[in-house]
């Protein structure tokens, strides 16, 4: 069945070094996926988006890779900053699922100065 | 400042008092949602909308009712809480989710006890 979720539940990085936040799904009809953070008292905030048709899409700090082969995702963030601290899910839309998100649990990523 | 917003933000209540939580957004969009975070478990859609008048069931919608009678409106209405109803609420919009699907702009959030 469809699963979204994350290898780790904490990720703690010193601050400049790059983060790696990984994220498992299991539908292979899955076409579309994305990465949130959310930090503690707000809500969710888009970060950066790719579509199965692709293998890496960069961002401002940030890239996502996309292996369709294992099935898996993660976001890179370079040279991490205190501001980077939050909680980061991952989601996937199923191809022909409509608009539909299925949302990861998500990791919680804590930078030490 | 393009927002969504969520009022109240915090709200303690009884099983069986009916309550709504609204929820307004200034982007123009089209699309509007509802989600509950648990511990443990990801966002699960509740409602959403994709225009005026326009509303469909999520994945957890028993218990909730939407309407979407303005553009800019989306309420959520539990018209019997119960304590399984307690929760973090957070709305969302997007212009489209055709274009982008996941560039959903999301609330503060609302976080609801039920007693």
């Amino acid at each position: 069945g469809e699963s979204v979720g994350l290898h780790l539940p904490t990720l703690s990085v010193q601050e400049g070094d790059n983060s790696i936040i990984n994220c498992a799904y299991s539908n292979s009809a899955s076409d579309y996926f994305i990465w949130y953070k959310q930090e503690s008292g707000k809500g969710p905030q888009f970060i950066i988006d790719i579509r199965s048709n692709m293998d890496k899409r960069q961002g401002q700090r940030v890239t996502v890779l996309l292996n369709k082969t294992v099935k898996h995702l993660s976001l890179q963030i370079a040279a991490t900053q205190p501001g980077d601290s939050a909680v980061y899910f991952c989601a996937e839309k199923v191809a022909g699922g409509g608009n539909k998100l299925t949302f990861g649990t998500g990791t919680q990523l804590k930078v030490e100065l | 400042e393009a927002q969504v917003t969520q009022n109240p933000r915090y709200l303690i209540t009884v099983t069986g008092k009916k309550l709504t939580v609204t929820c307004s957004q200034n982007m123009n969009h089209e699309y509007m949602s509802w989600y509950r975070q648990d511990p443990g478990l990801g966002l699960r859609q509740i409602y959403y909308s994709m225009n005026v008048e326009v509303t469909d069931k999520g994945d957890v919608p028993e218990g909730y009712k939407v309407s979407r009678k303005e553009k800019r409106n989306f309420p959520l209405i539990l018209e019997s809480p119960s304590p399984n109803q307690t929760s973090l609420y957070f709305c969302a919009s997007s212009r489209r989710p055709r274009d982008v699907p996941g560039e959903q702009f999301f609330g503060p959030g609302t976080r609801l006890t039920v007693l």
